[in-house]
C-alpha cells in the first residue's frame, strides 16, 4: 500500500490544520482494499523520536488518541476515498512534527497492532 | 520521557553483531503485549523491521532477529554493514495508557 499525506504547513498556536493521508496499490495493479485495515498517525518532532497520536479501526468506528491530543484531535477516514483524515484543533507549539499515517497490521485496532506501511510525512508548523 | 527505554546509541565494527535493549514496565512488555521493532534511516520514514517479538517481514535480512523476555525485548543485528546505520525504535501498546508506545529510539553506528 502506498500511502500520501498532505495538508500539512505553518500554522499559529490555537489555529486548525487538517491533514489527508491517500491509498492507493502498490505496486500499481495489486489488489489492496484500504477499508479493510485499521489506519494510525505517528509523530516526530525535529529530531526527537516517534510518537503514536491517534488510531481508527477499518470501519471508522473506534478511534484512540494519545492524552496530549485528546479533545483537540479527531481522526476519520472516508473508505469511498481511500483517504485517513487527521483534524487538529487549538494547535500548540509542542505539536510541531512531521506527521506520518501508517498502515495497521489488522482490521481493528488492537493492543498488538504494529504499523507495516508508511508514508513519508507531511510537516506541522505552530509558531507565532 | 519514553515509556519504553532504550539506549540513546551502540555502535559496532563492520561485520561485528550489535544488541538494542528496549525495558519496559508491567504495564506494556511486562503484561505480556508484542513489541515491534521499526528502522529509520537518515531522512525517510520508519520502515517495520520486527513484527510480533520475533517475525521478520518479507525482505527484511535473517540478520535482524527479535527477542523478549520479561519486561525487556533486544533486536540483535549480526554481521553489521554500513547500510545499517540508522535510528532504531521499539513499539508495543501501554494499558494504562491505552495507546501505543515507542521507545526513545536508538542511533547505530557503524565504525
Amino acid at each position: 500500500m502506498h500511502l500520501l499525506e498532505s495538508g500539512g504547513g505553518l500554522e499559529r498556536p490555537g489555529g486548525s490544520l487538517r491533514l489527508s493521508c491517500a491509498a492507493s496499490a502498490a505496486p500499481v495493479g495489486s489488489g489492496f482494499a484500504f477499508s479493510t485495515f485499521a489506519m494510525t498517525w505517528v509523530r516526530q518532532a525535529p529530531g526527537k523520536g516517534l510518537e503514536w497520536v491517534s488510531g481508527i479501526s477499518h470501519s471508522g468506528d473506534s478511534t484512540y488518541y494519545t492524552d496530549s491530543v485528546k479533545g483537540r484531535f479527531t481522526i476519520s477516514r472516508d473508505n469511498s476515498k481511500n483517504t485517513l483524515y487527521l483534524q487538529m484543533n487549538n494547535l500548540r507549539a509542542e505539536d510541531t512534527a512531521l506527521y506520518y499515517c501508517a498502515k495497521s497490521s489488522g482490521t481493528l485496532w488492537s493492543p498488538y497492532s504494529f504499523f507495516d506501511s508508511w508514508g513519508q510525512g507531511t510537516l506541522v508548523t505552530v509558531s507565532s | 520521557q519514553s515509556v519504553l527505554t532504550q539506549p540513546p546509541s551502540v555502535s559496532g565494527a563492520p561485520g561485528q553483531r550489535v544488541t538494542i535493549s528496549c525495558s519496559g514496565t508491567r504495564s506494556n512488555i511486562g503484561a505480556g503485549y508484542d513489541v515491534h521493532w521499526y528502522q529509520q534511516l537518515p531522512g525517510t520514514a520508519p520502515k517495520l523491521l520486527i513484527s510480533s517479538n520475533i517475525n521478520r517481514p518479507s525482505g527484511v535480512p535473517d540478520r535482524f532477529s527479535g527477542s523478549q523476555s520479561g519486561t525487556s525485548a533486544s533486536l540483535a543485528i549480526t554481521g553489521l554493514q554500513a547500510e545499517d546505520e540508522a535510528d532504531y525504535y521499539c513499539q508495543s501498546y501501554d494499558s494504562s495508557l491505552s495507546g501505543s508506545v515507542f521507545g526513545g529510539g536508538t542511533k547505530l553506528t557503524v565504525l
